[in-house]
C-alpha cells in the first residue's frame, strides 16, 4: 500500500500522559499536514511542513504540542500532558505541491481517547 | 470565527431528491476544493475549482466557483445512499500553502 499511514489509529490515555502519533506520508510528497478532527466537524488545521522545514503552526496550539518532520520523511506529532480535551481524531495528510492548489491524500487517523 | 463557512450543516434527504451545499467566504481563494469523508476514513478530493465562475462536473456532483472566488457550490441530482458522507470544503488561507477547511456538511441520503 503506498498511500498515508498513521499510527496507531487508536489511543486510549490517562490525563497528563504523553503520546506520540506518526504518519508515513506518499514518498514523493514533499508537504505534510497534520489536522485535529471532531466527529461531525471538519479538520482544523495543526501544522504543516515542506520537506523537513515546519512552515506554519496554529496559534491555536497550545506548548503541549509538537511536530518534527527529520529528514523530511515521516513526522511525529507528540502531546505532552494529554488533557481530555485533546480527545480527537488526528489526521495527517500529504501532497506533491507546486504552488497552492494540491490534492492532499489523507491517511485514515489516529484517534486520541483521553481519559 | 469560520473563514469558510458551510450550509447546511446536517442534511437528510430520501434517495432520488436533488440537494445543494453551500461554501461561504468573506475572503477571495485562489482555489476552492472539495472533499468527501466516511466515517472512520480520510477525507478524499472530489474536485478542485480554479477559475471564477468555473463549473465542473463529477457523474451526478456539479460544482461551481463564484465569479468573484469568495464561494462555492456542489449540487447533487439524484442522491443515493451512497452519497452518504460528511462533505467538506477547504481552499489556501491567505493564498499560502495553508489549507483550512469548512465545517462540512453531513448528507444521509435515505433508501
Amino acid at each position: 500500500d503506498t498511500g498515508v499511514s498513521q499510527d496507531p489509529r487508536h489511543k486510549i490515555t490517562k490525563r497528563g500522559q504523553n503520546v506520540t502519533f506518526r504518519c508515513d506520508p506518499i514518498s514523493e510528497h514533499n508537504r505534510l499536514y497534520w489536522y485535529r478532527q471532531t466527529l461531525g466537524q471538519g479538520p482544523e488545521f495543526l501544522t504543516y511542513f515542506q520537506n523537513e522545514a515546519q512552515l506554519e503552526k496554529s496559534r491555536l496550539l497550545s506548548d503541549r504540542f509538537s511536530a518534527e518532520r527529520p529528514k523530511g520523511s515521516f513526522s511525529t506529532l507528540e502531546i505532552q500532558r494529554t488533557e481530555q480535551g485533546d480527545s480527537a481524531m488526528y489526521l495527517c495528510a500529504s501532497s506533491f505541491q507546486r504552488g497552492n492548489t494540491g490534492e492532499l491524500f489523507f491517511g485514515e487517523g489516529s484517534r486520541l481517547t483521553v481519559l | 470565527t469560520q473563514l469558510l463557512e458551510q450550509s447546511p450543516q446536517f442534511l437528510s434527504i430520501q434517495e432520488g431528491e436533488n440537494l445543494t451545499v453551500y461554501c461561504n467566504s468573506s475572503s477571495v481563494f485562489s482555489s476552492l476544493q472539495w472533499y468527501r469523508q466516511e466515517p472512520g476514513e480520510g477525507p478524499v478530493l472530489l474536485v478542485t475549482v480554479v477559475t471564477g465562475g468555473e463549473v465542473k462536473k463529477l457523474k451526478r456532483l456539479t460544482f461551481q466557483f463564484g465569479d468573484a472566488r469568495k464561494d462555492s457550490s456542489l449540487h447533487i441530482t439524484a442522491a443515493q445512499p451512497g452519497d452518504t458522507g460528511l462533505y467538506l470544503c477547504a481552499g489556501p488561507y491567505n493564498q499560502g500553502g495553508k489549507l483550512i477547511f469548512g465545517q462540512g456538511t453531513e448528507l444521509s441520503v435515505k433508501p
